[in-house]
This record gives C-alpha cells, sequence and structure tokens, in this order.
C-alpha cells in the first residue's frame, strides 16, 4: 500500500525553524518527484516545494524561495522540508504529496499524506 | 500565473440531487486539470485527473469535463459522503501548480 506519513510540525516563534519530514512506504521516491503543499487555517491549497525523482531538480513557490529546502534521504524513503526564518504567515498544515511521474511539475498529486500541522506565533 | 476560479463558492444541496461544480482557467490549460476532495480534518484526495479521467475508488457518479479554460465536476446523485470540498488544480503551466479556492458542498 502507498502510504505517506509526515512528522515535525509543532509550534515556533517568528524567525524559528522547523523540518518536516515525510516517510514513504509502497514505492521508492527513485521513481516519482514529491511535493509540499500547504493549507492555511480555512483556507485553499498552496503549493510550497517540489523534488524531482533524480533528486537533482527543485522547485519553490515564490512566496517561501530562500526560506525553505526540499530535500530527501533514499536510503530511508524520506523526504524533507527544511523551513527557516519562519513568518506568521507560514502557519499552515503542511501536506507531502507524490506526483504522477519521476519528472518534476506538470502533474497531479496522489496520494497526500495526512498533513502535520506549523504554527508560528509570537 | 495562471487563475483558477472556481463557483460556486458554497453549494447547498439535498442527498440525492445533482450538482455541477465550475472552474475556470485565466489562460489555457489543454486537459491538464484535476479535482480533488477535501472532507474536514482530512487530506486532499485525487478525484479526477486529466480532467475526465477519475481517480481510483471513485463511483461513476464522479464525472469530469472540459477543455481550455472551462472544466466542470458533476456529482449525481449526491450521497452523504460527498458533502465536502472540493479543490481545482491546473499542472499545464508550472511552476507553480495552483490549486482553485475550493467550493463547499453542504448539506440544504
Amino acid at each position: 500500500e502507498v502510504q505517506l506519513v509526515e512528522s515535525g510540525g509543532g509550534l515556533v516563534q517568528p524567525g524559528g525553524s522547523l523540518r518536516l519530514s515525510c516517510v514513504a512506504s509502497g514505492f521508492s521516491l527513485n521513481s516519482y518527484a514529491m511535493s509540499w503543499v500547504r493549507q492555511a487555517p480555512g483556507k485553499g491549497l498552496e503549493w510550497v516545494s517540489g523534488i524531482s525523482g533524480s533528486g537533482e531538480i527543485t522547485s519553490y513557490a515564490d512566496s517561501v524561495k530562500g526560506l525553505f529546502v526540499i530535500s530527501r534521504d533514499t536510503s530511508k524513503n524520506t523526504l524533507f522540508l527544511q523551513m527557516n526564518s519562519l513568518r506568521v504567515q507560514d502557519t499552515a498544515v503542511y501536506y507531502c504529496a507524490r506526483e504522477a511521474r519521476w519528472e518534476l511539475g506538470y502533474n497531479w498529486f496522489d496520494p497526500w499524506g495526512q498533513g502535520t500541522p506549523v504554527t508560528v506565533f509570537s | 500565473e495562471i487563475v483558477l476560479t472556481q463557483a460556486p463558492a458554497t453549494l447547498s444541496a439535498f442527498p440525492g440531487e445533482s450538482v455541477t461544480l465550475s472552474c475556470r482557467a485565466s489562460q489555457s490549460v489543454g486537459s491538464d486539470l484535476a479535482w480533488y476532495q477535501q472532507k474536514p480534518g482530512q487530506a486532499p484526495r485525487l478525484l479526477i485527473y486529466a480532467a475526465a479521467a477519475r481517480a481510483t475508488g471513485f463511483p461513476p457518479r464522479f464525472s469530469g469535463s472540459g477543455s481550455g479554460t472551462d472544466f466542470t465536476l458533476t456529482i449525481r446523485g449526491l450521497q452523504s459522503e460527498d458533502f465536502a470540498v472540493y479543490y481545482c488544480q491546473q499542472y499545464n503551466k508550472w511552476p507553480p501548480s495552483n490549486f482553485g479556492q475550493g467550493t463547499k458542498v453542504e448539506i440544504k
């Protein structure tokens, strides 16, 4: 069964950092691109970042460029999102999602993890 | 950046009714459009991809159509488990991969 399980969310003050993890099972991260998508409280979905199946190509939304870093550990089949200089507006549930293909971008997302909440408060 | 506009924001319907949700793109996305269903406290779940292909696990009462800039999601004979928020997503122009703001289907 294909499954994604996120962890690492929590409470943090503005300017702080968090590292989110997403453990994938039932498939290899070498075979699919992966993305992080977030959802602010009561709001819609916003794509945040993605990484190709090769791990060589990464991309970021303008809203997080230079602040967040996506990476992976294929030996642990785990995806990461390092979030630095966090702002109140980064408060959201963060989902990892598998893209439809190995190539990054131009894909739908399936499946999604259950999400991990991040709250940035002053 | 492509903007997706979903209408209506909220749709109230009785169980058993058929409803149509709209997603309009600010420029053509071909057939590169997906729909997701999200229930309260749950992650989104892929429902439709390539504008009209139904994802695994969803019954035939769900159907998607459209191309270019205008897309629709139709649910025929609403069941209690269908009351949720539905989002469209375009993946024709990237980055970013945008989503619409969602349509909430609620019980009348």
